[in-house]
């Protein structure tokens, strides 16, 4: 089963508002992070946390990572309609000597102008 | 333009059809990723190389077969096609396969495939 679970699945808000969008995970990590896509093209990194930093800033992004409820969050500011994309948080997850990077079903965000 | 470079842009293909795609990497990374995205799922992992071997392959159907001749290009070689095999096949790279901090992928912009 996958590791990360994005909430809302959707969410759908007006230029200049703020969009949370929350990330819930299983098991131990290392760090997480956020990755965004735009409608038919691949993604893009856009901020990773540790596991000892419980927030972390970038330009109009914040994320914020709970290691205690294994959830994190992504907080985008002063949003912007080139912000609609979908956002999705990844981990790695290992399974005996396997490794991968583990990606949620992501949050559709739609910014009105 | 992220570094990872995906041909063609869009397939379209019969059943029946031999078809590959083709993924090139200009950022020295040693790792390098095939992912499947189907509308409405998660990211699925098909496949991974580390130095040009194969370290992953995660129970993917043998009409999909990799190629890795070396670091820098990745193929997914395509026969015998099904309909639902429809979907955006996505190339990654990364420095390693390490969960380290520093190990994020970068992604190419995807192929469109489409199998009628």
């Amino acid at each position: 089963s996958q590791q990360g679970e994005e909430d809302p699945q959707a969410l759908s808000i007006q230029e200049g508002e703020n969009a949370t969008m929350n990330c819930s995970y299983k098991t131990s990590i290392n760090n997480l992070q956020w990755y965004r896509q735009n409608s038919g093209r691949g993604l893009v990194h856009l901020i990773l946390i540790r596991s000892n930093e419980r927030e972390k800033h970038s330009g109009r992004l914040r994320v914020t990572l709970d290691t205690s409820k294994k959830s994190s969050s992504l907080l985008i500011t002063a949003s912007r309609a080139a912000d609609t994309a979908s956002y999705f948080c990844a981990t790695w997850f290992s399974s005996g000597s396997a490794r991968q990077l583990t990606f949620g079903s992501g949050t559709q965000l739609t910014v009105l102008p | 333009e992220t570094g990872v470079t995906q041909t063609p842009r869009h397939l379209v293909m019969g059943m029946t059809n031999k078809k590959s795609l083709k993924c090139e990497q200009h950022l020295g990374h040693n790792a390098m990723y095939w992912y499947k995205q189907s509308a409405k799922k998660p990211l699925e992992l098909m496949f991974v190389y580390s130095l040009e071997e194969r370290v992953e392959n995660n129970s993917v159907p043998s009409r999909f077969s990799p190629e890795c001749p070396n670091s820098s290009h990745l193929f997914l070689h395509l026969h015998t096609l099904q309909p639902e095999d429809s979907a955006l096949y996505l190339c990654a790279s990364s420095r390693d396969r390490g969960s380290s901090g520093a190990n994020v992928l970068t992604f190419g912009a995807g192929s469109r495939l489409t199998v009628l």
